[in-house]
């Protein structure tokens, strides 16, 4: 069993849905990534947490430690919201989630 | 404001040829610094990590090496390449004090 789980691998919405990515993880962890790496491959690193909830735009990323869970939201998808979404915890080392691929329709 | 760079972008050598990927950073000093690989449908992999200057950490045995010959620069080499080394290579930094990393646009080698 990978360290770091998420789902769904792939996801495909409507422009304007709420789309939800969950990821976990069974390390212990001091904090939980989430990036977005676009088609040509770049990677941004969108939030860090290890608590609670952040929001940025229409993204918001919360972490329930108890529970091992953390989940990224988009609100009002847009087309340029395709990407790879990627979990990573850091434990002893960075570790990688496999990805969620998303493709917002418009 | 700091940068990243990776060069080459792209990359075609043949098996058993040698390879050398360059990662700079500007505008910060005494940055972490990462190698990640990509294989095609897999997962990022942290391949090697460095706190400082001739300081390298190795995650994973291969046929790879880094090395810091300085402060912003870190180098991924291997003497003789293997199919199995194909993948999207990917550099990124991080400051001492925060664990935000923040990547370069990355090199994709294809190895025939």
């Amino acid at each position: 069993k990978n360290e770091v789980e998420q789902s769904p691998q792939n996801l495909t919405a409507q422009e304007g849905e709420f789309i939800t990515i969950n990821c976990s993880y069974s390390v212990g962890i001091s904090a939980l990534h989430w990036l977005q790496q676009h088609p040509g491959g770049g990677i941004v690193s969108l939030f860090m947490l290890s608590s609670g909830k952040k929001k940025h735009g229409r993204l918001i990323a919360t972490i329930n430690i108890q529970e091992k869970h953390s989940s990224l939201h988009i609100t009002a998808s847009h087309p340029r919201d395709s990407a790879v979404y990627i979990c990573a915890v850091k434990g002893n080392k960075l570790t990688f989630g496999g990805g969620t691929r998303v493709l917002v329709k418009p | 404001s700091q940068t990243i760079h990776q060069w080459p972008a792209t990359l075609v050598q043949p098996v058993g040829s040698p390879l050398s990927l360059e990662c700079t950073v500007e505008g910060t000093s005494n940055p972490n610094l990462y190698w990640y690989r990509q294989a095609a449908g897999r997962g990022l992999q942290l391949l090697f990590y460095s706190v400082g200057i001739g300081q390298i950490s190795s995650e994973v045995p291969q046929n790879l090496s880094a090395s810091r010959p300085q402060d912003r620069q870190f180098i991924l080499s291997s003497k003789k390449l293997l199919l199995s080394d194909s993948g999207f290579y990917l550099c990124a930094w991080s400051g001492v004090s925060t664990d935000t990393q923040y990547f370069g646009p990355g090199t994709r080698l294809t190895v025939l």
